[in-house]
């Protein structure tokens, strides 16, 4: 157990549906953060918030909505999604935003549209 | 942020030391090479983190050259629960949505 929980473990949506990922850590820290991880390629980094203050970001589709109501809590919202949208989400924590490299990662969930 | 080189894939045996290699050429003065690694299906578990110096925690050791150029992550005795991807990182990685923040890594398969 890293500290950070997602929920739910496991998604399946259609493509006019609206759904919410769920992201919490009690470790303290103050900076959240949303990756997606496709089939057979690399972490990217979708968002970033610090003090729960999005970071300016201009490259994920708006199809993507996050929220950090509290410190605690991160919510990816989803509607209207692809086929392509498919992949492992993650959230992941960290003391503060200047030290990614110190990130707790959650389990992830797997998100499959259909 | 540097720019990381892994070798795309390494076999281990069991009980042996782990060597997984990384280079690291490009690296800054103020930039740290970090580790983690990820089990298949499961988030990135963060190993170890250095910046000059070697450093050892419970899970890993450290060793990075004197130039900072690459460095090395050693599993002193690697079990089968060991084999995942593990990926070498210089950061900070800071504020920019770089879409790549994790490159390929190295998938070590720890063979009994």
């Amino acid at each position: 157990e890293t500290g950070v929980t997602q929920t739910p473990r496991h998604l399946v949506m259609g493509m006019t549906n609206k759904k919410s990922l769920k992201c919490e850590q009690h470790l303290g820290h103050n900076a959240m953060y949303w990756y997606k991880q496709s089939a057979k390629k690399p972490l990217e980094l979708m968002f970033v918030y610090s003090l729960e203050e999005r970071v300016e970001n201009n490259s994920v589709p708006s199809r993507f909505s996050p929220e950090c109501p509290n410190s605690s809590h991160l919510f990816l919202h989803l509607h209207t999604l692809q086929p392509e949208d498919s992949a492992l989400y993650l959230c992941a924590s960290s003391q503060d935003f200047l030290k990614t490299g110190q990130a707790f990662f959650g389990q992830g969930t797997r998100l499959t549209v259909v | 942020d540097a720019k990381t080189t892994q070798p795309p894939s390494m076999d281990c045996a069991e009980g042996r030391a782990a060597n997984l290699p990384c280079n690291h050429s490009t690296i800054s003065g103020n930039e740290y090479v970090y580790w983690y690694r990820q089990i298949h299906s499961q988030g990135p578990q963060y190993i170890i983190h250095g910046l000059k110096n070697n450093e050892t925690n419970e899970m890993a050791s450290l060793i990075i050259t004197e130039d900072r150029k690459s460095s090395t992550l050693i599993l002193p005795h690697a079990t089968l629960r060991d084999t995942a991807v593990y990926y070498c990182i210089a950061g900070p990685m800071k504020t920019s949505y770089d879409k790549v923040i994790f490159g390929p890594g190295t998938s070590l398969s720890v063979i009994p």
